[in-house]
């Protein structure tokens, strides 16, 4: 159980472009998802806190406008990257709280992002 | 600020045992997570610990010292798919991960 999917897996885009990045829980009903940005041989950097049916709480220095993040349903939270630039290029990874007792996030399988 | 350390990068022979430290200094702890992180891939849940103490699951071990801000991650009969990054995370007062920014384990033959 506690299966978190992430799509697409790899992307490649021209700069300028918007590109979106799903991320969904397919076994439990997830009403918190985290979006991660990583950086090579770097540790995972939150970007936003994803609740279900409300705004996303984004971390300082992450531009709302720029990513732009919709958690429409208990199972499913999308990124998207608008107007993507190079040093956008990354990978991106989401998770969603899961419903034992201790907070445990359970992990997509990330998302490489290349802008060109 | 908020603060979780651990070393950069280890290295440990096929078949042995390997330490990896981590320390934190946060505001608040409500519990501190051990994952593992393969190349190009999502982390991997590992271990959780929010009581004193050893946790113990299969090869790997897990252990927590609140008072001492400290914990480590013990990982038995070394194998060669053991070799990844191991992030340290601590949850902190307001429910939120501070990730430290993981040790490399190399296991050489």
């Amino acid at each position: 159980g506690a299966v978190v999917s992430q799509h697409p897996s790899r992307v490649i885009c021209k700069s300028g472009t918007s590109v979106k990045i799903e991320c969904r829980s397919l076994d439990f009903q997830a009403t918190t998802m985290f979006w991660y940005r990583q950086f090579p041989k770097k540790s995972l950097m939150l970007m936003a806190t994803s609740n279900e049916g409300s705004k996303a709480t984004y971390e300082q220095g992450v531009e709302k406008d720029k990513f732009l993040i919709n958690h429409a349903s208990l199972t499913l939270s999308t990124l998207t990257v608008t107007s993507a630039h190079p040093e956008d290029s990354s990978f991106y990874i989401c998770s969603a709280l899961g419903e034992s007792s201790y907070n445990e996030q359970f992990f997509g399988p990330g998302t490489r992002l290349t802008v060109l | 600020g908020q603060n979780i350390d651990q070393p950069t990068e280890m290295t440990a022979t096929e078949g042995a045992i390997v330490q990896i430290n981590c320390t934190y200094q946060t505001s608040g702890f409500n519990g501190l997570f051990w994952y593992q992180q393969h190349a190009g891939e999502a982390p991997t849940f590992l271990s959780y610990n929010v009581l004193d103490g050893l946790e113990e699951k299969g090869r790997f071990s897990s252990f927590l010292s609140r008072s001492k801000g400290y914990s480590y991650l013990l990982l038995k009969e070394l194998q060669m798919k053991d070799s990844a990054s191991y992030l340290c995370a601590v949850l902190d007062s307001n429910y939120q991960l501070i990730w430290g920014a993981g040790t490399k384990l190399i296991i050489k033959p």
